[in-house]
């Protein structure tokens, strides 16, 4: 069975500092995965996903995430945060093209950032 | 881009009783949503997949009779909470996937907030 482990339930980072969210999967097929944000109050809007090709991917908002298929990792990183950034980070990973659309979610990683 | 949206964003209800939160795909058509259920400080547990014009999907361990799931037309899914109790008490998220055959089409609401007293 698939599942997502993100290690790290909170993370605090000053205003300006370099930020690394991690994520794990474990997957029985080529993963497709996800980097997702949840503000209060909002949906969940998609940051970034991997399918296949170029193992960096870029998101919106300056991230980036990192797939290294050896680690089963998907990290997620931005070089300067912003007080904007403060809010929840899923990491999901769901089935390739006609598998279906069912994501499974890690349990997310609460972003502070200090001014 | 595509929005989903839920009604109402939060309710608070007596023991016993049953609560109705909609989910809305605006501007496309979903043949396919899912409910999911998030606990404070935990993941997005998917509950179930409802299907246009036909029944539900449910994942393990998830109350058929409790959690009825209809969905309508090609933009409305409801999800009803039957004799809610305080355990019921959670957030709700919908979501939508606008071209059921690509995973990273999929859409979320904002959300229900679930209180049963």
């Amino acid at each position: 069975a698939q599942s997502v482990t993100q290690p790290d339930i909170h993370i605090t980072v000053s205003e300006g500092a370099s930020l690394e969210l991690r994520c794990n999967y474990s997957y029985g097929a080529t993963p497709y995965l996800f980097w997702y944000v949840q503000s209060p109050g909002q949906g969940l809007q998609l940051l970034l996903k991997y399918f296949s090709g170029d193992t960096l991917v870029q998101g919106i908002k300056g991230f980036e995430a990192e797939f290294k298929r050896s680690q089963s990792s998907f990290n997620l990183r931005k070089p300067s945060v912003h007080w904007s950034d403060a809010a929840e980070y899923f990491c999901a990973v769901g089935p390739s093209q006609g598998g279906g659309n069912k994501l499974t979610f890690g349990t997310g990683t609460q972003l502070k950032v200090e001014l | 881009g595509a929005v989903v949206s839920q009604h109402p964003s939060w309710v608070i209800c007596k023991s016993g009783t049953s609560v109705k939160i909609e989910c809305r795909s605006l501007d496309f058509q979903a043949t396919t949503m899912f409910w999911y259920r998030q606990f404070p400080k935990q993941s997005l547990m998917l509950m179930a997949t409802s299907n246009e014009g036909s029944k539900a999907t449910y994942e393990q361990g998830v109350e058929k009779d409790k959690f009825l799931i209809n969905h309508a037309s090609l933009t409305l899914s409801t999800l009803t909470v039957t004799s809610a109790h305080p355990e019921d008490s959670s957030f709700y998220i919908c979501s939508a996937p606008s071209n059921p055959g690509y995973t990273d089409t999929q859409y979320f609401g904002p959300g229900t907030r679930l209180t049963v007293l």
